[in-house]
């Protein structure tokens, strides 16, 4: 029973470089999310998505853009990294409807380096 | 927009002491809280959720928390702490399902049990 993937678990890109986290679930979740952890700063939605064909920002979108083709995966792209995008990032995933929401599933996270 | 306010980025208790971790919410309409807890080097688990049913909710490990609308507070509490306890808690809290639900998550707090 996997639930949330991550992938890659840990990546060192230097600026300016571009990359995509994947992350894929297979619970057949509606809603995902993304999310980065600092120290101190908990965890901050970076962008989600309510269903195929449908995102939204978050707290904290600049810089990074998200996907959303199928009900599965969730891919979040960093187009030119910078040094303040060094975080662990964290994909979820959860069920819902207008009246009734599911606990959120967390993937084990990627952590991601910049220099 | 909903959001969640942990006091106290910090708690130490001894090992049998009373577990107080404290929540307070803000939302524009019922809400779904949640806690979650993070060991080290991992993701996030669920502790236990509260959902418009009893506004005392039972999680695993021992942990408990109480819904209390006139104070906008959903209180973590354990009986008595055991040194496995030691790990960071989140609360979290959404507005629910629909076209515009996110999951918002506050600072956390980190649990040290001192023997």
């Amino acid at each position: 029973n996997a639930g949330v993937t991550q992938t890659p678990k840990f990546r060192i890109l230097k600026i300016g470089q571009s990359m995509t986290l994947q992350c894929t679930q297979d619970m057949n979740h509606n809603y995902m999310y993304w999310y980065r952890q600092d120290p101190g700063m908990g965890l901050k939605l970076i962008y989600y998505s309510v269903g195929a064909g449908i995102t939204d920002k978050g707290e904290v979108p600049n810089g990074y853009n998200v996907s959303r083709s199928t009900t599965e995966d969730f891919p979040l792209r960093l187009e030119l990294a910078a040094p303040s995008q060094t975080s662990v990032y964290f994909c979820a995933s959860s069920s819902g409807t207008n009246t009734v929401l599911t606990e959120a599933f967390f993937g084990q996270g990627t952590r991601l380096t910049v220099v | 927009a909903q959001s969640v306010t942990q006091l106290g980025s910090h708690v130490s208790v001894s090992e049998g002491a009373l577990v107080l971790l404290r929540c307070n919410y803000s939302s524009s309409v019922p809400p779904y809280l949640f806690w979650y807890v993070q060991y080290p080097n991992q993701g996030l688990q669920l502790l236990l959720k509260y959902t418009s049913a009893a506004t005392l909710v039972k999680g695993i490990n021992g942990f408990e928390a109480e819904f209390k609308k006139s104070e906008t507070s959903f209180h973590l509490t354990k009986p008595s702490a055991h040194m496995s306890d030691a790990a960071e808690y989140f609360c979290a809290v959404s507005e629910g399902g629909g076209a515009t639900n996110k999951l918002i998550f506050g600072t956390g707090t980190l649990l040290a049990v001192q023997p």
